[in-house]
């Protein structure tokens, strides 16, 4: 139980295009996803946490307008990545949360991320 | 907010010994301490969790123990195996939907 599906897994794009990157829970409910960018051989940054029905809060520094997420239901949450800039390549991994259920995160697979 | 410093950044140790990460937290109302392992562009895995009721926690080969008055938690692995080199995460939170503060990593290689 408790799995976690990432897609793409592995994304090429040109600058200034968009990117979605779509996050499943595949056999729980998730109230609360979070969004993470993993830069190499580097820890995991969170960059917001969704929640099912509202807005996403956002940490500081993380451009809301930049990285759009939508958490439209129980079991899918999305991140789009806007006119994306090289330096926006990266491995971008999300994680849920059981609804009401304890703390315990699960991981989706990641998204490779390189923008040309 | 919560601040988690990790060490050692890297670690090798010979295959069969034991291996020892640490971890120290600032926020003392965080109550939940996991350990996640991530293999070279894989997923973090959970591998052992502690809760702050509890001291010690030991599932098989790994181990978790938590000192609440100094803020600090470690994982050990006993009995290494080649299978066990990964980059270890260890993360705090005060639980519901806080979110986790991870530690900077520490890259375990296992020596045959």
């Amino acid at each position: 139980g408790a799995v976690v599906s990432q897609h793409p897994s592995r994304v090429i794009c040109k600058s200034g295009t968009s990117v979605k990157i779509e996050c499943r829970s595949l056999d729980f409910q998730a109230t609360t996803m979070f969004w993470y960018r993993q830069f190499p051989k580097k820890s995991l940054m969170l960059m917001a946490t969704s929640n099912e029905g509202s807005k996403a809060t956002y940490e500081q520094g993380v451009e809301k307008d930049k990285f759009l997420i939508n958490h439209a239901s129980l079991t899918l949450s999305t991140l789009t990545v806007t006119s994306a800039h090289p330096e926006d390549s990266s491995f971008y991994i999300c994680s849920s949360k059981l609804a009401g259920g304890r703390e315990t995160q699960y991981f989706g697979p990641g998204t490779r991320l390189l923008v040309l | 907010g919560e601040n988690v410093e990790q060490h050692p950044s890297t670690l090798s140790v010979q295959e069969g010994d034991s291996a020892v990460i640490k971890c120290t937290y600032s926020d003392s109302a965080s109550n939940y301490f996991p350990w996640y392992k991530q293999e070279l562009g894989k997923r973090p895995q959970l591998i052992i969790d502690i809760r702050s009721n509890v001291g010690e926690k030991k599932d098989q080969r790994i181990a978790v123990t938590l000192n609440k008055t100094a803020k600090h938690f470690s994982l050990h692995i006993t009995e290494t195996q080649p299978e066990d080199s990964a980059v270890y995460f260890c993360a705090a939170t005060r639980g519901g939907n806080e979110k986790l503060t991870f530690g900077t990593g520490t890259r375990l290689t296992i020596i045959p």
